[in-house]
């Protein structure tokens, strides 16, 4: 079946960009997606990416698409205090259902 | 603010009790989808409802069953709780869409449930 990997942690000091990273091992993938997930509450969408696309750039986020390699890449600049949460990465087949990662803990130090 | 709101936010309930989560789906969105997170982990697909009707469902036993109405909110229902049922459980409403395709999904804020 699908699978989306991820590593479990990232720590960076404040004012640094962030590389979250994740695999994916389903070759039809059409969108792949990148969430935020804050302490305590629901999953907010931070960007998508098109799999015909190899990069996507939304002010401080930048999405990198590999899809030889299926890899993916969140960056993030100029990385915030406000920016420590949990991130999933999350593939989209152009099925019914969304596959997430198990997600990337961003600890950003001050 | 995603315009997905889901109550209760917090329940307790005891094995082998059933429970009824609900889902109030952004405007103009027909698609709505049910996910399961347990603790530590990225969420699991357990159904989705397109135009009131299961249109997809994940690995998960018929005593997780849902509903959409014609205003486009959904149920999750669960049937005999398990002490394993225990998650946050999260509902993501999509646009009008051609059945089978992507595009984005919000998420509501999630009910987190606690099976004693």
């Amino acid at each position: 079946g699908e699978d989306v990997e991820q590593s479990l942690f990232l720590s960076v000091r404040e004012g640094d960009s962030s590389v979250i990273n994740c695999t994916y091992t389903d070759s039809s993938s059409t969108y792949l997606y990148w969430y935020k997930q804050e302490p305590g509450a629901g999953l907010q969408l931070l960007t998508y990416i098109f799999s015909n696309m190899d990069m996507k750039q939304d002010q401080r986020l930048t999405v990198l698409l590999n899809k030889k390699d299926k890899h993916l890449s969140l960056r993030i600049a100029d990385t915030q205090t406000g920016d420590s949460a949990i991130y999933f990465c999350a593939d989209g087949t152009g099925r019914r259902a969304l596959t997430f990662g198990s997600g990337t803990r961003l600890q950003v130090q001050p | 603010e995603t315009g997905v709101t889901q109550s209760p936010t917090h329940l307790i309930k005891t094995r082998g009790q059933q429970v009824t989560l609900r889902c109030s789906s952004q405007s103009g969105h027909n698609t709505v989808s049910w996910y399961q997170q347990a603790l530590g982990q990225g969420p699991q697909f357990i159904f989705q409802y397109y135009r009131e009707e299961e249109n997809g469902r994940g690995n998960f036993p018929p005593r997780f069953s849902g509903l959409q109405f014609p205003n486009y909110s959904s149920e999750l229902n669960v049937n005999a709780l398990e002490l394993d049922d225990s998650a946050l459980y999260l509902c993501a409403s999509s646009p009008t869409r051609k059945r089978g395709s992507d595009t984005e999904a919000f998420f509501g804020q999630g009910t987190r449930l606690t099976v004693v």
